[in-house]
């Protein structure tokens, strides 16, 4: 079955520690991207990218920091520079980088703060 | 600058009761494309539908519904006869044509909605 994993579910994070999300799809798609969703709020935009190699800040890009070094895999990685992480994360990917193209989302991993 | 409002936070139906999702949109773009997501309590959002500016019929699948009217910038969503499996937050988005520059996907808030039994 085609689709995007999300590891792990849930995950707890230590003040000055930094944590990896993980974020892999088969869908053999282009583009991914790394939205946060605060409670009774709409997604805001992390990350993305649209190419191996490459990616650009959304509109929220300050104490987070991503890699792409293959098409299926996007991390996400929470830095201690992040003061408010607790959120819940979710990753998507589309066929192409473009805004038209439908994004198909993971599971999603909560992020808990100790 | 794109805008998506989605004025209901919360609304609490009956099981077979009609119920309308309102989504309102702002853009300065003729040419745009409108979606819906569904958030059920596990937190995935699954994608309804995704609609372009230039068609503006209605679309019906199965219990679901949309009307898009341009001129009132608006892209509503009905489920009829609801069922406690339509519980979850749904989401209204706007992305304008890409131009090959840093275009984005707009959510609104969300709605949440609530069947029961």
């Amino acid at each position: 079955d085609g689709g995007i994993t999300q590891s792990p579910k849930y995950l707890f994070r230590k003040e000055g520690q930094n944590v990896t999300l993980s974020c892999e799809q088969n869908l053999n798609h282009d583009a991914m991207y790394w939205y946060r969703q605060d409670p009774g709020q709409g997604l805001r935009l992390i990350y993305y990218s649209q190419i191996v190699n490459d990616f650009q800040k959304g509109d929220i890009a300050e104490g987070y920091s991503v890699s792409r070094e293959k098409k299926e895999s996007f991390p996400l990685t929470v830095t201690s520079a992040q003061k408010n992480p607790t959120a819940f994360y979710l990753c998507a990917s589309s066929t192409r980088q473009s805004p038209q193209e439908t994004q198909y989302f993971g599971p999603g991993t909560r992020l808990l703060v100790l | 600058a794109q805008k998506v409002t989605q004025a209901q936070t919360e609304i609490s139906v009956v099981e077979k009761e009609d119920v309308t999702l309102d989504c309102v949109y702002e853009t300065r773009d003729t040419t745009y494309y409108l979606f819906w997501y569904k958030q059920p309590p596990s937190g995935e959002l699954v994608f309804l539908i995704r609609r372009n500016s230039f068609d503006e019929q209605n679309e019906i699948s199965g219990r679901y519904s949309w009307n898009f009217q341009k001129s009132t910038s608006s892209f509503n969503f009905t489920i009829t006869a609801s069922q406690v499996v339509d519980s979850a937050v749904y989401f209204c988005a706007l992305s304008e044509g890409w131009k090959g520059g840093s275009e984005k996907l707009v959510f609104g808030k969300g709605t949440k909605l609530t069947v029961n039994p």
